[in-house]
């Protein structure tokens, strides 16, 4: 089935470091890509997404472009701030063919702390 | 922020004991979802509704029922609490197909089962 692969955190960096966090996936229709962001103490909220191939989704300094060829979606940040530090969940939704309603699948989520 | 709260917040309950979480939305959103949060796991779909009275199973769907009798209010029952479902639960909602549509997540509920 369906499954979306992030990687291991925690990850802690330094403000005003660049940050990656590498998502892959499997999926055999045509997913929509997330990125959903938890602050502590806090339920999800969508971060950017990305609907097709090449797409770039972006928002508060976050960029992540869709890449079919390599089955990924790796989310970037040139320039961390404390306030960043929560933790960022992968998450992909297939197109709803074949009958599936298209619901979403989580990476397992890394945790990012940012130290002044 | 959505309009979406979830009651209670914190439960602490025994094994065997019934529990009902519930969710509420104001945005009269169509699409429903109820999640559990567990470390090294993520999000995991437990089951979710797509109108009044249609709900259909998630992920990890066992020991767990739903209903959705108002657009506003989705809940989920624990019909013989068991301590692997002591978890951090999310509702959360969406307006249209959740393929492209972005989802709305409650502030959660953590729920202990001794």
């Amino acid at each position: 089935g369906d499954s979306v692969t992030q990687m291991e955190g925690p990850v802690t960096l330094s403000e005003e470091a660049f940050l990656t966090i590498n998502c892959t996936y499997t999926a055999t229709g045509y997913p929509s890509l997330f990125w959903y962001v938890q602050y502590p103490g806090e339920g999800l909220q969508l971060l950017l997404k990305a609907t097709k191939a090449d797409d770039k989704g972006s928002n508060k300094g976050f960029e992540a472009t869709y890449r079919k060829e390599t089955t990924s979606f790796h989310l970037e940040k040139g320039s961390v701030q404390v306030s960043d530090s929560a933790v960022y969940f992968c998450a992909l939704s297939d197109s709803g063919y074949g009958g599936s309603q298209g619901n979403l699948i989580f990476g397992k989520g890394t945790k990012l702390s940012v130290k002044p | 922020d959505a309009g979406i709260t979830q009651s209670p917040r914190h439960k602490v309950t025994e094994t065997g004991t019934p529990v009902t979480l519930r969710c509420h939305q104001t945005e009269n959103h169509r699409y429903m979802y109820w999640y559990r949060q567990d470390p090294g796991h993520g999000l995991r779909l437990i089951h979710y509704s797509y109108g009044v009275k249609d709900t259909d199973k998630g992920e990890v769907s066992d020991g767990y029922s739903v209903s959705r009798s108002k657009t506003e209010d989705f809940l989920l029952t624990l019909e013989s609490a068991t301590s692997s479902q002591t978890s951090v639960y999310f509702c959360a909602i969406s307006e249209s197909v959740p393929s492209t549509d972005t989802q709305y997540f409650g502030p959660g509920t953590r729920l202990t089962v001794l």
